[in-house]
């Protein structure tokens, strides 16, 4: 069973501080994703990544693919208080299905 | 557009009786998705839907869970009969046909099995 493996846990922050979230595998996906999830709420996907190295930005958000594709990493410049949540990966199985397999998650708290 | 969308939101139920979530995907979605998560644990899929077929359902955890989707529109997924150990949040998630990359997720179902 593929695993997929966030670090840090839980990381707590003062406002404007940079961050980055750690999604790594020991197995190849051929797309994965970022989620933020709030208490009560599902998954709001942030951003999806398909290509071995791939960068993408959403404002302060920066994700990156690695270039084996086990891998991707999320980093965020200069945290705000509204940046607090769950942040989860999940990959998507090189098997030419839609099933995701999600990581552990990592619990972000942004102190003003 | 309207996301998707769950009901119930929450449900508490006794061991042994029996529960019907249901997820209206976004329309026009001709994928739809379920997942759960229980304590302390990643969310783990469940089964795939296309239309009213279903594609995967590798993550069904036994024959006490029964999915659906009947005209290939709403799911619902049954629990019959329910055990201590199904208690978590059930998601439901869609993604457009071809497109199965991007999975929009619903609000989640928090079901209490006592």
């Amino acid at each position: 069973t593929q695993l997929l493996e966030q670090s840090p846990q839980f990381l707590s922050i003062q406002e404007g501080e940079n961050l980055t979230v750690y999604c790594n595998s020991s197995s190849v996906f051929s797309s994965l994703q970022w989620y933020r999830q709030e208490p009560g709420e599902g998954p709001v996907l942030l951003v999806t990544v398909v290509t071995g190295g791939e960068v993408k930005k959403l404002k302060r958000l920066t994700f990156q693919f690695g270039d084996a594709r086990k891998d991707s990493s999320l980093h965020i410049t200069a945290a705000q208080p509204g940046d607090t949540g769950l942040y989860l990966c999940a990959g998507n199985e090189a098997s030419g299905t839609y099933k995701y397999i999600f990581g552990t998650g990592t619990r972000l708290k942004v102190l003003a | 557009e309207a996301g998707v969308t769950q009901f119930p939101s929450h449900s508490v139920i006794e061991k042994g009786q029996t529960v019907t979530l249901r997820c209206d995907p976004i329309s026009g979605h001709d994928n739809l998705y379920w997942y759960r998560r229980v304590m302390g644990k990643e969310i783990k899929f469940l089964l795939h839907f296309v239309k009213e077929s279903k594609q995967d359902e590798s993550g069904m955890p036994n024959n006490r869970f029964l999915a659906e989707r009947t005209g290939g529109t709403y799911s619902t997924l049954k629990v019959q009969p329910a055990e201590l150990e199904d208690s978590g949040v059930y998601f439901c998630a869609s993604s457009q046909e071809l497109a199965g990359v991007e999975q929009y997720f619903g609000p989640g179902t928090r079901l209490t099995v006592t």
